[in-house]
């Protein structure tokens, strides 16, 4: 059974610019969430799609924004890309609640 | 607002010995919690988890505590192999606050190292 899938694996952008990642959940998994990793932050949630609808979405700014399509794959894009925004982002699927979510490699995304 | 802490960044053990990874959480509904093992370069892996109706869960070497009342929870491993050095993340839930049920609220992680 394949895992959950993140592309690309990574990826420098510059400052201004605009990206979009991409996810590949578990066959059967409709629940995808995403994550933004970073040293002194850690784990932080981004927001969390169902059935192609947002359920919840956390304390990000506007510039990040997802989807999800009906066959659950789902993109995350980041527009005006800042230093800041440097992290590993890391994509979940999961089957139904309360279980575990099983997470991707992530992306490594560098703004430069 | 830290509402899942990991006060230890990092601990050392040695090989056969047990690794105790302590978690606490502030947030009185949470009511889900899961602990994660991640390697650099990769996601977080699944380890275990306890519902809040629980004090105990156990599988193999794992065994994750939750005294409800000190808001307190902990991870066992027993015993500590050289292949578990990771970055061990506490994770909680609530199940029963609308839309805040959907999303993981993660510690900062804590590196643990077993020393052969």
């Amino acid at each position: 059974k394949a895992g959950v899938t993140q592309t690309p694996r990574y990826l420098i952008k510059t400052r201004g610019q605009q990206v979009t990642l991409s996810c590949s959940p578990i066959s059967g998994h409709r629940s995808v969430s995403w994550y933004q990793q970073t040293p002194g932050q850690g784990l932080q949630f981004l927001f969390e799609y169902f059935s192609e609808t947002q359920r919840n979405k956390g304390n990000f700014p506007g510039r990040f924004s997802g989807r999800q399509f009906s066959n659950s794959r789902s993109e995350m894009n980041v527009s005006t890309l800042e230093l800041g925004d440097s992290a590993l982002y890391l994509c979940a699927s999961r089957l139904k609640q309360p279980y575990g979510y099983t997470f991707g490699s992530g992306t490594r995304l560098t703004v430069v | 607002d830290q509402q899942v802490k990991q006060n230890s960044p990092s601990l050392s053990v040695q090989e056969g010995r047990i690794s105790i990874l302590n978690c606490d959480y502030t947030n009185s509904m949470f009511d889900y919690f899961l602990w994660y093992k991640k390697y650099p370069a990769e996601g977080p892996t699944f380890l275990i988890s306890i519902s809040s109706i629980k004090d105990k869960n156990e599988d193999g070497r794992f065994t994750v505590f939750l005294n409800k009342s000190a808001k307190h929870l902990s991870l066992h491993i027993v015993p500590s192999q050289p292949g578990d050095s990771a970055v061990y993340f506490c994770a909680a839930s609530a199940s029963n606050s609308g839309g805040s049920n959907y999303k993981l609220t993660f510690g900062k992680g804590t590196l643990l190292t077993v020393n052969p």
